[in-house]
């Protein structure tokens, strides 16, 4: 079953510790991609990278950070710098980056309480 | 960079009735338009989508039109079910060596709702 995986769905942290959502693709797809998307929004872009061990900010990249040291894997991390962390987090993938289409997982809402 | 407003916020709509969701962008280097659906709680499922070269495209009961000149696309839906009810996003991508390539603008989403 080929897809994108996002895990957990729901996770709490306190405020001021910093929380790493991971997001897994079997899609053998090069580019990836976070988005947050908050209630009455679009998605807004934190995070892209066109192929491993590349990534750059997106619109909003101020307090997180990222890695991709494998194809399969882009796992975002929500530092305590990050002054409203509380959303829904998605990750995509696409086969490559370019103008098509983005695959989507399932996201994880996360709260900072 | 590309900005993509969508209207209405939320439409309201009878089962059997047709939707329509208009947007427009900002970015005239943009050529590729998909519309996503999202379920509560889900990601968002790319449902249609079209290229600048063309003006219209049908998948069933869906269609999407696209006008360049004016910038604005519009996703249409006819005999709406109640499973149709979803939040519904536009999105914009441009060409290489453009600000908003690789990268998709969505819009603010719309609320369908259909009643039975």
């Amino acid at each position: 079953d080929g897809g994108i995986t996002q895990s957990p769905k729901y996770l709490f942290r306190k405020e001021g510790q910093n929380v790493t959502l991971s997001c897994e693709q079997n899609l053998n797809h090069d580019a990836m991609y976070w988005y947050r998307q908050d209630p009455g929004q679009g998605l807004r872009l934190i995070y892209y990278s066109q192929i491993v061990n590349d990534f750059q900010k997106g619109d909003i990249a101020e307090g997180y950070s990222v890695s991709r040291e494998k194809k399969e894997s882009f796992p975002l991390t929500v530092t305590s710098a990050q002054k409203n962390p509380t959303a829904f987090y998605l990750c995509a993938s696409s086969p490559v980056f370019s103008y098509n289409e983005q695959f989507f997982g399932p996201g994880t809402r996360l709260t900072v309480l | 960079g590309e900005n993509v407003e969508q209207h209405p916020s939320t439409l309201s709509v009878q089962e059997g009735d047709s939707a329509v969701i208009k947007c427009t962008y900002s970015d005239s280097a943009s050529n590729y338009f998909p519309w996503y659906k999202q379920e509560l709680g889900k990601g968002p499922q790319l449902i249609i989508d079209i290229r600048s070269n063309v003006g219209e495209k049908k998948d069933q009961r869906i269609a999407v039109t696209l006008n360049k000149t004016a910038k604005h696309f519009s996703l249409h839906i006819t005999e709406t079910q109640p499973e149709d009810s979803a939040v519904y996003f536009c999105a914009a991508i441009g060409l290489a060596g453009g600000t908003s390539y690789g990268k998709l603008t969505f819009g603010q989403g719309t609320i369908l709702t259909v009643h039975p």
